[in-house]
């Protein structure tokens, strides 16, 4: 079955300090998102993107956070100037154009600000 | 609103059945169910939409109830590798990517 790719695996950081995470989504997806798990929590949804613009962000999703496409395979979300609470497991997502797919997930970064 | 999961944990015996239900106080376009093993990335188990539509796992089965705005999954016969968190996540209308996660149910099953 297809993958979505994530890079790195675990990311630890500075506080203040600016982060990339990168995705793969696969490669006939055209509706990406992030999701983020804090230790022990649900999954909840960050910002999903569509048509290289942002189709919806959630409330997490401030001024500190972006999303971008640089090309045609990469799906990058970062955060400026990283907090400790910004510590968690950050998912891509990725699924095709069908209205009521399936999520791919990648297997998430570890972000762990010190 | 996220969804709200019953139970939080079961423990279970090989062989064994279980039920996990997730209820919303918002109107479902569909819900989705995910199974999240410890560090690992949320995999797909079933997406479940109005007007009876099901789309998944085939030794898992699920119902929803869109007038009382609840899913339930079904376990039965169960094996060692169903034990792990179990979301369910809903979509409350075009935004089929967009899913706000319930609390998750920790499933173990003993051998």
């Amino acid at each position: 079955e297809p993958e979505v790719t994530q890079t790195p695996s675990h990311q630890v950081t500075q506080m203040g300090q600016e982060v990339i995470l990168r995705c793969v989504p696969i490669s006939n997806h055209l509706y990406f998102y992030w999701y983020r798990q804090i230790l022990g929590q649900k999954v909840e949804f960050l910002v999903s993107f569509y048509n290289n613009e942002i189709s919806e962000k959630s409330e997490i999703f401030d001024d500190q956070f972006s999303v971008e496409r640089p090309d045609g395979s990469n799906f990058t979300l970062k955060i400026r100037s990283t907090k400790l609470e910004d510590s968690a497991m950050y998912f891509c997502a990725s699924r095709d154009s069908r209205a009521n797919e399936k999520l791919f997930f990648g297997s998430g970064t570890q972000l762990s600000v010190l | 609103q996220q969804p709200v999961q019953s139970p939080q944990a079961v423990i279970l015996r090989e062989g064994e059945d279980a039920v996990i239900n997730c209820s919303s106080s918002k109107a479902l376009y569909s819900v989705h169910w995910y199974r999240q093993k410890h560090g690992e990335a949320p995999v797909f188990l079933m997406i479940l939409l109005k007007g009876g539509e099901q789309k998944g796992h085939e030794k898992i089965s699920a119902s929803f109830n869109e007038k009382k705005q609840q899913s339930s999954l079904y376990l039965t016969a169960s094996q060692l590798s169903y034990s792990g968190t179990y979301f369910c996540g809903t979509a409350g209308g075009t935004s089929y990517g967009k899913l706000t996660f319930g609390q998750g149910t920790i499933l173990t099953v003993h051998p």
